[in-house]
Protein backbone atom coordinates (compact mmCIF):
# COMPACT_ATOMS: atom_id res chain seq x y z
CA UNK A 1 0.00 0.00 0.00
CA UNK A 2 1.07 3.30 -0.81
CA UNK A 3 1.77 5.92 2.21
CA UNK A 4 3.80 8.26 4.08
CA UNK A 5 6.11 6.44 6.62
CA UNK A 6 7.67 8.66 9.59
CA UNK A 7 10.06 7.79 11.99
CA UNK A 8 10.78 7.31 15.24
CA UNK A 9 6.98 7.52 16.19
CA UNK A 10 8.89 9.41 19.68
CA UNK A 11 12.25 10.83 19.44
CA UNK A 12 14.26 12.82 22.19
CA UNK A 13 16.67 15.54 22.16
CA UNK A 14 19.49 16.62 24.50
CA UNK A 15 20.00 20.31 25.01
CA UNK A 16 22.74 21.31 22.15
CA UNK A 17 21.81 18.27 19.85
CA UNK A 18 20.61 18.23 16.37
CA UNK A 19 18.42 15.57 15.78
CA UNK A 20 16.86 14.38 12.39
CA UNK A 21 13.48 13.01 11.86
CA UNK A 22 12.72 10.77 8.74
CA UNK A 23 10.05 10.96 6.30
CA UNK A 24 9.31 8.84 3.33
CA UNK A 25 6.80 8.32 0.79
CA UNK A 26 6.37 6.04 -1.81
CA UNK A 27 3.10 7.63 -3.61
CA UNK A 28 4.97 9.41 -6.32
CA UNK A 29 4.68 12.70 -4.85
CA UNK A 30 6.68 15.21 -6.10
CA UNK A 31 6.04 17.57 -3.21
CA UNK A 32 7.01 17.13 0.30
CA UNK A 33 5.94 19.27 3.36
CA UNK A 34 6.53 19.43 7.38
CA UNK A 35 4.76 20.66 9.66
CA UNK A 36 4.74 21.27 13.50
CA UNK A 37 1.50 20.86 15.43
CA UNK A 38 1.48 22.66 19.46
CA UNK A 39 -1.03 21.81 21.58
CA UNK A 40 -4.50 23.88 21.22
CA UNK A 41 -3.12 25.20 17.51
CA UNK A 42 -2.99 23.96 14.08
CA UNK A 43 -0.70 23.03 12.03
CA UNK A 44 2.14 25.41 10.82
CA UNK A 45 4.38 24.99 7.77
CA UNK A 46 7.95 24.80 8.54
CA UNK A 47 9.41 23.47 5.06
CA UNK A 48 7.98 22.94 1.55
CA UNK A 49 9.65 20.88 -1.44
CA UNK A 50 7.95 21.34 -4.78
CA UNK A 51 10.83 19.02 -6.86
CA UNK A 52 14.02 17.27 -5.59
CA UNK A 53 17.13 19.56 -4.69
CA UNK A 54 14.60 22.12 -4.69
CA UNK A 55 13.05 23.56 -0.68
CA UNK A 56 11.40 26.49 0.49
CA UNK A 57 10.83 28.20 4.23
CA UNK A 58 7.19 28.62 5.14
CA UNK A 59 6.25 30.54 8.06
CA UNK A 60 8.42 29.10 11.31
CA UNK A 61 11.69 27.97 9.13
CA UNK A 62 14.22 29.13 11.89
CA UNK A 63 16.11 26.37 13.57
CA UNK A 64 15.05 23.84 11.34
CA UNK A 65 16.55 22.72 8.51
CA UNK A 66 15.76 19.92 5.22
CA UNK A 67 17.13 18.26 2.01
CA UNK A 68 15.75 16.63 -0.67
CA UNK A 69 18.10 14.45 -2.38
CA UNK A 70 15.67 11.92 -3.15
CA UNK A 71 12.40 12.02 -4.41
CA UNK A 72 10.85 9.81 -1.90
CA UNK A 73 12.33 11.62 1.41
CA UNK A 74 12.66 14.40 2.97
CA UNK A 75 14.62 14.99 6.10
CA UNK A 76 14.21 17.33 8.30
CA UNK A 77 16.87 18.25 10.78
CA UNK A 78 15.74 19.99 14.63
CA UNK A 79 18.98 22.09 15.15
CA UNK A 80 20.13 23.20 18.58
CA UNK A 81 19.19 26.82 17.09
CA UNK A 82 15.79 26.07 17.63
CA UNK A 83 14.80 26.80 21.65
CA UNK A 84 11.53 25.36 21.99
CA UNK A 85 11.46 21.87 19.75
CA UNK A 86 9.22 19.90 21.70
CA UNK A 87 6.22 19.70 19.77
CA UNK A 88 4.13 16.94 17.55
CA UNK A 89 6.11 17.05 13.71
CA UNK A 90 3.73 16.07 10.60
CA UNK A 91 5.22 14.87 6.90
CA UNK A 92 3.04 15.62 4.43
CA UNK A 93 3.10 15.08 0.48
CA UNK A 94 0.89 15.89 -2.62
CA UNK A 95 1.08 15.86 -5.89
CA UNK A 96 2.23 18.98 -7.58
CA UNK A 97 0.58 21.41 -9.89
CA UNK A 98 -0.81 24.44 -10.58
CA UNK A 99 -4.49 25.04 -10.04
CA UNK A 100 -4.07 20.98 -8.54
CA UNK A 101 -6.83 20.36 -6.30
CA UNK A 102 -4.97 17.18 -4.86
CA UNK A 103 -5.24 17.19 -0.75
CA UNK A 104 -2.11 16.42 0.49
CA UNK A 105 -1.50 13.24 2.74
CA UNK A 106 -0.27 13.11 5.81
CA UNK A 107 1.99 10.65 7.86
CA UNK A 108 1.55 9.15 11.01
CA UNK A 109 4.10 12.29 13.00
CA UNK A 110 6.82 11.93 15.38
CA UNK A 111 6.62 13.27 19.23
CA UNK A 112 9.73 15.57 19.90
CA UNK A 113 10.42 15.88 23.28
CA UNK A 114 13.37 17.66 25.43
CA UNK A 115 15.22 15.62 28.17
CA UNK B 1 -2.33 36.85 4.96
CA UNK B 2 -4.36 33.94 5.03
CA UNK B 3 -6.20 33.07 8.11
CA UNK B 4 -8.17 30.55 9.01
CA UNK B 5 -10.66 30.83 11.81
CA UNK B 6 -12.28 27.99 13.99
CA UNK B 7 -14.35 30.11 16.60
CA UNK B 8 -14.96 26.83 18.30
CA UNK B 9 -12.68 24.46 20.43
CA UNK B 10 -14.70 21.90 21.48
CA UNK B 11 -17.96 20.67 20.52
CA UNK B 12 -20.56 17.34 21.24
CA UNK B 13 -23.49 15.48 19.67
CA UNK B 14 -25.42 12.92 20.28
CA UNK B 15 -24.76 9.53 18.15
CA UNK B 16 -27.02 9.43 15.40
CA UNK B 17 -27.26 13.45 15.17
CA UNK B 18 -26.27 16.06 13.08
CA UNK B 19 -23.55 18.68 13.98
CA UNK B 20 -22.29 21.49 12.50
CA UNK B 21 -19.10 22.63 12.99
CA UNK B 22 -17.95 26.45 11.96
CA UNK B 23 -14.90 27.74 10.11
CA UNK B 24 -14.15 31.05 8.55
CA UNK B 25 -11.22 32.33 6.55
CA UNK B 26 -9.37 35.34 5.59
CA UNK B 27 -8.64 36.13 1.60
CA UNK B 28 -7.99 38.49 -1.02
CA UNK B 29 -7.69 35.95 -3.11
CA UNK B 30 -10.68 34.73 -5.72
CA UNK B 31 -9.40 31.31 -6.70
CA UNK B 32 -8.66 28.87 -3.69
CA UNK B 33 -9.30 25.35 -2.26
CA UNK B 34 -10.92 24.72 0.93
CA UNK B 35 -10.18 21.57 3.01
CA UNK B 36 -12.01 19.65 6.30
CA UNK B 37 -9.36 17.23 7.93
CA UNK B 38 -9.67 15.04 10.62
CA UNK B 39 -6.65 14.12 13.28
CA UNK B 40 -8.04 11.31 15.94
CA UNK B 41 -6.59 10.02 18.57
CA UNK B 42 -3.92 8.33 16.55
CA UNK B 43 -3.04 11.52 15.23
CA UNK B 44 -2.84 11.09 12.01
CA UNK B 45 -4.20 13.83 9.73
CA UNK B 46 -7.17 12.22 6.94
CA UNK B 47 -9.23 14.43 4.36
CA UNK B 48 -12.71 14.70 5.14
CA UNK B 49 -13.98 16.74 2.51
CA UNK B 50 -12.56 19.57 -0.16
CA UNK B 51 -14.23 22.69 -1.99
CA UNK B 52 -12.82 24.01 -4.61
CA UNK B 53 -13.70 27.88 -4.59
CA UNK B 54 -15.19 28.05 -7.93
CA UNK B 55 -17.83 25.57 -7.72
CA UNK B 56 -21.31 27.02 -6.01
CA UNK B 57 -22.65 23.42 -5.35
CA UNK B 58 -21.28 22.33 -2.32
CA UNK B 59 -19.43 19.07 -1.80
CA UNK B 60 -20.68 16.16 -0.12
CA UNK B 61 -19.11 12.90 1.13
CA UNK B 62 -21.24 10.29 2.71
CA UNK B 63 -22.40 11.84 5.79
CA UNK B 64 -20.14 14.90 5.67
CA UNK B 65 -21.23 17.84 3.85
CA UNK B 66 -19.95 21.72 3.83
CA UNK B 67 -21.78 24.82 3.46
CA UNK B 68 -19.72 27.37 1.46
CA UNK B 69 -20.83 30.91 1.55
CA UNK B 70 -17.91 32.50 -0.67
CA UNK B 71 -19.19 36.24 0.17
CA UNK B 72 -18.89 35.47 4.06
CA UNK B 73 -15.78 33.35 3.40
CA UNK B 74 -17.40 31.08 5.47
CA UNK B 75 -16.90 26.85 5.35
CA UNK B 76 -18.89 25.24 7.76
CA UNK B 77 -18.72 20.95 8.30
CA UNK B 78 -21.88 19.25 8.64
CA UNK B 79 -21.96 15.80 9.96
CA UNK B 80 -25.15 13.78 9.73
CA UNK B 81 -25.91 10.74 11.81
CA UNK B 82 -22.79 10.68 13.71
CA UNK B 83 -20.91 8.13 14.59
CA UNK B 84 -18.65 6.82 17.55
CA UNK B 85 -16.05 6.93 14.89
CA UNK B 86 -16.19 10.48 14.17
CA UNK B 87 -14.81 11.82 17.40
CA UNK B 88 -11.49 13.72 16.99
CA UNK B 89 -9.89 17.01 16.15
CA UNK B 90 -10.95 18.76 13.17
CA UNK B 91 -9.59 21.42 11.26
CA UNK B 92 -9.82 23.67 8.61
CA UNK B 93 -7.84 24.51 6.06
CA UNK B 94 -7.13 27.10 2.71
CA UNK B 95 -5.13 26.28 0.12
CA UNK B 96 -4.37 29.63 -2.44
CA UNK B 97 -4.50 28.33 -6.26
CA UNK B 98 -1.06 27.61 -7.45
CA UNK B 99 0.49 27.45 -4.12
CA UNK B 100 0.91 24.05 -2.12
CA UNK B 101 1.29 24.89 1.45
CA UNK B 102 -2.21 24.67 3.41
CA UNK B 103 -2.99 27.01 6.08
CA UNK B 104 -4.95 25.41 9.12
CA UNK B 105 -6.82 26.56 11.19
CA UNK B 106 -6.88 25.84 15.45
CA UNK B 107 -9.28 22.98 15.76
CA UNK B 108 -12.49 21.78 17.44
CA UNK B 109 -12.65 18.66 19.38
CA UNK B 110 -16.16 16.70 18.46
CA UNK B 111 -16.91 14.46 21.46
CA UNK B 112 -19.94 11.46 19.99
CA UNK B 113 -21.97 11.00 23.16
CA UNK B 114 -22.99 7.41 22.68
Amino acid sequence: DGGITQSPKYLFRKEGQNVTLSCEQNLNHDAMYWYRQDPGQGLRLIYYSQIVNDFQKGDIAEGYSVSREKKESFPLTVTSAQKNPTAFYLCASSIRGRGSNQPQHFGDGTRLSIL
Amino acid sequence: AQTVTQSQPEMSVQEAETVTLSCTYDTSESDYYLFWYKQPPSRQMILVIRQEAYKQQNATENRFSVNFQKAAKSFSLKISDSQLGDAAMYFCAYRRTGANNLFFGTGTRLTVIP
